[in-house]
């Protein structure tokens, strides 16, 4: 069975450091990756994804991610936080070309907090 | 972009009624809807998968009887939590997928639910 695995329950950052939060999964087929986020009082969003192609993904806010295959990784990075960055965040994986009985399986998720 | 909207985003009830939340894609035909309960600091713990026109599959240890589920039309899941008690109190989210093969399920603001 697939699984999620986010080893950072907590992190306190103090502005413009550098983010890194690990993502682990089991499963040993292709996959689908995706990191969402929550912030304060609001819904998640799709953060980044990655399905195919470049490992290394871009997404939106100045967030990447790096699908490490061998490593079953996943982990979210930015060079450099804000304080608006304080939020929920989500790791996420499902298999390639899931059928109709597959699903999505989140990790447990990482709460960012930002000191300004 | 895809929006997902929930509505009531919040309710209170008292115990032994029955509460229907909706769950509908805006700007997009899902074939699929999720529905998703989220306790405080904790994950998101999916509940059921809704496919358009057939019965919801529920997750082990959700009531399918407690917990029903209508999907009838491809913009419109319905999600009925029927007899209620406070422990049913929860935050209740649901998400949408346009394309099974794209995997990008887009999350609708919640339901706060409240039950006295």
């Amino acid at each position: 069975a697939q699984s999620v695995s986010q080893h950072n329950h907590h992190v306190i950052l103090s502005e413009a450091a550098s983010l890194e939060l690990g993502c682990n999964y089991s499963y040993g087929g292709t996959v689908n990756l995706f990191w969402y986020v929550q912030y304060p009082g609001q819904h998640l969003q799709l953060l980044l994804k990655y399905f195919s192609g470049d490992p290394l993904v871009k997404g939106i806010k100045g967030f990447e991610a790096e699908f490490i295959k061998s490593k079953f990784s996943f982990n979210l990075r930015k060079p450099s936080v804000q304080w608006s960055d304080t939020a929920e965040y989500f790791c996420a994986v499902s298999k390639s070309f899931m059928n109709r009985d597959d699903k999505i399986i989140f990790g447990k998720g990482t709460r960012l907090h930002i000191l300004p | 972009g895809a929006v997902v909207s929930q509505h009531p985003s919040r309710v209170i009830c008292k115990s032994g009624t029955s509460v229907k939340i909706e769950c509908r894609s805006l700007d997009f035909q899902a074939t699929t809807m999720f529905w998703y309960r989220q306790f405080p600091k904790q994950s998101l713990m999916l509940m059921a998968t809704s496919n358009e026109g057939s019965k919801a599959t529920y997750e082990q240890g959700v009531e399918k009887d407690k917990f029903l589920i209508n999907h009838a039309s491809l913009t419109l899941s319905t999600l009925t939590v029927t007899s209620a008690h406070p422990e049913d109190s929860s935050f209740y989210i649901c998400s949408a997928i346009h394309d099974r093969l794209t995997d990008t399920q887009y999350f609708g603001p919640g339901t706060r639910l409240t039950v006295l």
